[in-house]
């Protein structure tokens, strides 16, 4: 079965750093094109970051409210991508989810919660 | 940024009738490859989303055939016949045409 599994969140103080994983299982995400998406403890969902693949040119992109602070990045020969997140703010609270294509099965995603 | 704009909020609806919801987007979501990518899910409660519908129109497989999609440019409808009440939850549209991805902020569908 094609899954990405999502692992790494976890309680983190304002300011400091998590590392995510989405690990990919049934299948290869060398040509995968991936990116993560979070939802709010509200309910909203946000779009985060992407990045393509390798023949691609591993281009990243982010939206505004993380850029400079998250980083995602990849490694095909361990088949799991990954999301740098640093200077973590209360508001980065969120279930964190990743995907290859838009209709890929969702996981059951990551809770990073972020208080003092 | 194209944002998309979901109404109602909210929707309470009777088991065996139909329910109708709206996305419009602040830009049009077609394409120069001629397609459309507006995409719609379901969050059950307690799960993740899972699609429903692609480019606007397209039933995911395994998706039941009352749920459809229909709309153009910047006005988008998700139609369901026929109400279950396995069909309750959040109903999100998304679009894919430019970046950052955006969601509508959500159609909260409950059963009367």
């Amino acid at each position: 079965e094609v899954q990405l599994v999502e692992s790494g969140g976890g309680l983190v103080k304002p300011g400091g750093s998590l590392r995510l994983s989405c690990a990919a299982s049934g299948f290869t995400i060398t040509n995968a094109w991936v990116s993560w998406v979070r939802q709010f403890p509200g309910k909203g969902l946000e779009w985060v970051a992407r990045i393509k693949s390798k023949t691609s040119g591993e281009t990243t992109d982010y939206t505004a409210s993380v850029k400079d602070r998250f980083t995602i990045s990849r490694d095909d020969s361990k088949n799991t991508v990954y999301l740098q997140m640093n200077s973590l703010k209360i508001e980065d609270t969120a279930v964190y989810y990743c995907l290859g294509t838009w209709l890929d099965p969702w996981g059951q995603g990551t809770l990073v919660t972020v208080s003092s | 940024d194209i944002v998309m704009t979901q109404t109602p909020l909210s929707l309470s609806v009777t088991p065996g009738q139909s329910a109708s919801m709206s996305c419009k987007s602040s830009q049009s979501l077609l394409q120069s490859d001629g397609k459309t990518y507006l995409y719609w899910y379901l969050q059950k409660p307690g799960q993740p989303p899972q699609i429903l519908i692609y480019e606007v129109s397209n039933r995911f497989s395994g998706v039941p055939d009352r749920f459809s999609g229909s709309g153009s440019g910047t006005d988008f409808t998700l139609n369901i016949s026929r109400v279950e009440a396995e069909d309750v939850g959040v109903y999100y549209c998304l679009q894919t045409k430019q970046l950052p991805r955006t969601f509508g902020q959500g159609t909260k569908v409950d059963i009367k």
